[in-house]
């Protein structure tokens, strides 16, 4: 296992189509988390599984966002009826128990490029 | 909401500079993590630390965690052109939650 993989590395949609992207995590860890990232900024949390369960999902994260973890393995981010403020990079992370209190940290894949033209 | 500022937003230095860059907030965290972002990749984890006043080195970086887990330093010495990159600092707290500041993009040139 060489670490989170993401897919596609790029999208390119047109406005109001639907978008999947997906992520598998490093094998071990449980947790996952999605984040997007915008042009000049850091990126800033979407939502976090632990497992299968979805514990907390951003407020950024608006309806039209849906991620699932459907065996607490790899999970899916779909934007539907994509708009052009959706274009980011999205990116995935996932980490082990014990995360940061047993200074174990997250580790990220290589993101998804979204462009919505 | 807790909030990361890092200083500076860009730095632009020649090879062999010493640089240092800041993280600061007005809250406390559990833990920081530093990570390096090269252009249309990921976020590469550096470093995690979780005492305050704790400095960590990998090889020419050392990092230090303040004293009231609020603030953090990278300092880079003898800086090269493979160092260029966006250096993010990520602030855990009580919860699983990274909250990361806008980050400083350094260019080393040769």
């Amino acid at each position: 296992d060489t670490g989170v993989s993401q897919d596609p590395r790029h999208k390119i949609t047109k406005r109001g189509q639907n978008v999947t992207f997906r992520c598998d995590p490093i094998s071990e860890h449980n947790r996952l988390y999605w984040y997007r990232q915008t042009l000049g900024q850091g990126p800033e949390f979407l939502t976090y599984f632990q497992n299968e369960a979805q514990l907390e999902k951003s407020r950024l994260l608006s309806d039209r966002f849906s991620a699932e973890r459907p065996k607490g393995s790899f999970s899916t981010l779909e934007i539907q009826r994509t708009e052009q403020g959706d274009s980011a990079m999205y990116l995935c992370a996932s980490s082990p128990p014990g995360y940061l209190t047993l200074r174990k940290s997250a580790f990220f894949g290589q993101g998804t490029r979204l462009t919505v033209v | 909401t807790q909030l990361l500022e890092q200083s500076p937003q860009f730095l632009s230095i020649q090879e062999g500079e010493n640089l240092t860059v800041y993280c600061n907030s007005s809250s406390v965290f559990s833990s920081l993590q530093w990570y390096r972002q090269e252009p249309g990749e990921g976020p590469v984890l550096l470093v995690t630390v979780v005492t305050g006043g704790e400095v960590k080195k990998l090889k020419r970086l050392t990092f230090q965690f303040g004293d009231a887990r609020k603030d953090s330093s990278l300092h880079i010495t003898a800086a090269q052109p493979g160092d260029t990159g966006l250096y993010l600092c990520a602030g855990g707290g009580s919860n699983y939650k990274l909250t990361f500041g806008k980050g400083t993009l350094l260019t080393v040139n040769p």
